[in-house]
């Protein structure tokens, strides 16, 4: 157990479909990322939130959508995704600014998009 | 712009024989630079944190270095279970801190 939990592990769906991906922490931190992780590139940073407030968003298409109620809890709304898309959906969570120990992160869930 | 960048791509050790992985790194105002273990179907795990030229940390059989340019991190006598991708992050100098990641190491230790 990592401490940062996410659901589901796997998930396929259809490009038509809509789905949300689940990233919970139980270490008081208080920042929360999502990061995709496809084949033979690093780990791309999609969504920052510091204090329960998105921060940052590196031109991520709309078809992704975060929502972080509280600061033990992240959500990735997913709608109409497009193949390319599949990956390895990574939660990450830290103490504002990074903290020693840089992000935790959860076990990902593994999207397929058919 | 900050960049990151991990060699070999690949390695393939035999157990015992030991080797160094290399990460060269361009940040405006480094803050921090983190090495992590990731296994297959898993997120990654911290391993180190190094902040200045100089600093060395130890863990098992993986000793982490940091100069200025560059961080090395050294697998000695390695063991089929230290087989997994290793990646190397630097925290950027902004306010928020974000971790840029390189694409990894993956390495392969055969018995």
């Amino acid at each position: 157990e990592t401490g940062v939990t996410q659901t589901p592990r796997h998930l396929v769906m259809g490009m038509t479909n809509k789905k949300s991906l689940k990233c919970e922490q139980h270490l008081g931190h208080n920042a929360m990322y999502w990061y995709k992780q496809s084949a033979k590139k690093p780990l791309e940073l999609m969504f920052v939130y510091s204090l329960e407030e998105r921060v940052e968003n590196n031109s991520v298409p709309s078809r992704f959508s975060p929502e972080c109620p509280n600061s033990s809890h992240l959500f990735l709304h997913l709608h109409t995704l497009q193949p390319e898309d599949s990956a390895l959906y990574l939660c990450a969570s830290s103490q504002v600014g990074g903290g020693r120990h840089g992000y935790t992160f959860g076990s990902g869930t593994r999207l397929t998009v058919v | 712009e900050d960049q990151v960048t991990q060699s070999p791509e690949a390695l393939r050790l035999q157990e015992g024989e030991s080797s160094s992985l290399n990460c060269s790194y361009t940040v405006s105002g480094l803050r921090g630079l983190f090495w992590y273990r990731q296994d297959p179907g898993k997120g990654p795990e911290f391993l180190f944190t190094l902040y200045s030229a100089g600093e060395e940390k130890e863990k098992e059989r993986l000793k982490a270095t940091l100069t200025k340019k560059e961080s090395f991190l050294h697998i000695t006598a390695p063991k089929p279970e230290d087989s997994a991708t290793y990646l190397c992050a630097v925290l950027d100098g902004g306010s928020q801190g974000n971790l840029i990641f390189g694409k990894g190491t993956k390495l392969s230790v055969k018995p």
